[in-house]
């Protein structure tokens, strides 16, 4: 199992270009999510979804959209990229479930640079 | 308001000295607090607990729960150099009921 891709890996863009991050998990999982982290601000979740078909907004949502159009991938998409958008953004999953279940595993991250 | 405080938020430790890292939390409604690792990429999972006052272990890392006093401690005995990461604690909470993280610690440990 590969367990949670991200593609790509690096990217740069201009200011107001757009662009679409992919997440994919193999684990068949229900829940997925998208975080940005900054320096000295953590973890912030953006979007998530709690099944094919749903999406939700999180605590730092705007600039961003997202779709969940089959189970397993999860799109994060910037319409009009801004500099504040400079970050690495984490996708993760986990499965439907209480307790370890609930423990949630990382892509291994997307850097964006805007400028 | 759901939130998580670690302390310190960085720290220098030479090799094999034991370093605790402190996990402090609000939350409405508790399901559980987990533990994460981040090195260089994606934060790996190291512990979950849920219940008070039972230790999780796994070789030099070690984590306990208070549920009272709402905190949490993460010990690493006989650190290796392999042991710098930032290591970051989370818990279930929020009206999305997703994770709520710390800011993390960032520990680096000198040969």
């Amino acid at each position: 199992n590969a367990g949670v891709t991200q593609t790509p890996k690096f990217r740069v863009l201009k200011t107001g270009q757009s662009m679409t991050l992919l997440c994919a998990q193999d684990m068949n999982h229900e829940y997925m999510y998208w975080y940005r982290q900054d320096p000295g601000m953590g973890l912030r979740l953006i979007h998530y979804s709690v099944g094919e078909g749903t999406t939700a907004k999180g605590e730092v949502p705007d600039g961003y959209n997202v779709s969940r159009l089959k189970k397993q991938n999860f799109l994060l998409g910037l319409e009009s990229a801004a500099p504040s958008q400079t970050s690495v953004y984490f996708c993760a999953s986990r499965d439907l479930g209480q307790g370890a279940r609930e423990t949630q595993y990382f892509g291994p991250g997307t850097r964006l640079l805007v400028l | 308001e759901d939130k998580v405080v670690q302390s310190p938020l960085s720290l220098v430790v030479h090799e094999g000295d034991t370093v605790t890292l402190n996990c402090s939390y609000e939350v409405t409604n508790f399901r559980s607090l987990l533990w994460y690792k981040q090195e260089k990429k994606a934060p790996t999972f190291l512990f979950m607990l849920t219940s008070s006052g039972i230790e999780k272990k796994s070789g030099r890392l070690s984590s306990i729960l208070d549920k009272k006093e709402l905190f949490s401690i993460l010990n690493i005995t006989a650190t290796q150099t392999g042991d710098s990461a930032v290591y970051l604690c989370a818990h279930y909470g929020g009206s999305q009921g997703n994770l709520i993280f710390g800011k993390g610690t960032k520990l680096s440990v000198k040969p």
